[in-house]
C-alpha cells in the first residue's frame, strides 16, 4: 500500500537554530512531493515541490530551503530560524501515474515553534 | 492563474442540520475541485473532488458537492450535521495536466452544536 511518513510530529527550537523536516513516501515511484505551510488563520501555502531526484522549485522566498536526495525522500531545512517560521508544516504527495489527476495525498503534519 | 475564495472563516451548525461550506473559484481553464478536511493537529484527508465527469461528486462521510460552472462555485454540503464533522474543511482547485499545483483557500472551521 501507498504510505507517506513526516517527522518529527513536534518541535520546538530556539530562533537562529536549524531545521530539518523528513517526509518519505512508500508503495510509489517518481511521485511528485510537495511542503506546504499552514498558519493560523492563512490556508495552506505551498513552500517547495518537485517532481524527480534532484528537483526543486521554490514558491515563495523564504528562510527555507528543501532538497530530494532519493525519489521517495523530500527534507526541508533552514540554517538559522526565524520566529515567523513557526507553522505546522504538511508534506504531500502524488502518485507518479495520477500526476495529471492533481490529487494530493498528505502526511499527518509537524509542528514547528520556534521561541 | 487559479484561486479559490471561502467566505467567512467559521460557521457553526447544530448536529443534525443541513452544513453548507461555501466555496467559490477562479480559473481560466477547465478546472478540478477538490474538498478537504483536516481534524486538529492532524494531515488532510481527501472527501470528494471533481475532474469534469459527473457535475453532483458524493464523497465520503455522507457529503457531496455540485459542480455549477455559471456560478463559478462548488459547494459542499451534508444533510444532517454529527458531532464528528467538526473540522476545518478546504476547498482547492487545479487543472487538469502533468505536475499541475493545488491552490487553496483559507479553509473553514465547522463547529456542530448538540
Amino acid at each position: 500500500s501507498q504510505t507517506i511518513h513526516q517527522w518529527p510530529a513536534t518541535l520546538v527550537q530556539p530562533v537562529g537554530s536549524p531545521l530539518s523536516l523528513e517526509c518519505t513516501v512508500e508503495g510509489t515511484s517518481n511521485p511528485n512531493l510537495y511542503w506546504y505551510r499552514q498558519a493560523a488563520g492563512r490556508g495552506l501555502q505551498l513552500l517547495f515541490y518537485s517532481v524527480g531526484i534532484g528537483q526543486i522549485s521554490s514558491e515563495v522566498p523564504q528562510n527555507l530551503s528543501a532538497s530530494r536526495p532519493q525519489d521517495r525522500q523530500f527534507i526541508l531545512s533552514s540554517k538559522k530560524l526565524l520566529l515567523s517560521d513557526s507553522g505546522f508544516y504538511l508534506c504531500a504527495w502524488i502518485p507518479g501515474l495520477n500526476r495529471n489527476t492533481g490529487e494530493l495525498f498528505f502526511g499527518e503534519g509537524s509542528r514547528l515553534t520556534v521561541l | 492563474a487559479q484561486s479559490v475564495t471561502q467566505l467567512g472563516s467559521h460557521v457553526s451548525v447544530s448536529e443534525g442540520a443541513l452544513v453548507l461550506l461555501r466555496c467559490n473559484y477562479s480559473s481560466s481553464v477547465p478546472p478540478y475541485l477538490f474538498w478537504y478536511v483536516q481534524y486538529p493537529n492532524q494531515g488532510l484527508q481527501l472527501l470528494l473532488k471533481y475532474t469534469s465527469a459527473a457535475t453532483l461528486v458524493k464523497g465520503i462521510n455522507g457529503f457531496e458537492a455540485e459542480f455549477k460552472k455559471s456560478e463559478t462555485s462548488f459547494h459542499l454540503t451534508k444533510p444532517s450535521a454529527h458531532m464528528s464533522d467538526a473540522a476545518e474543511y478546504f476547498c482547492a482547485v487545479t487543472r487538469a495536466g502533468a505536475n499541475s499545483k493545488l491552490t487553496f483557500g483559507k479553509g473553514i472551521t465547522l463547529s456542530v452544536r448538540p
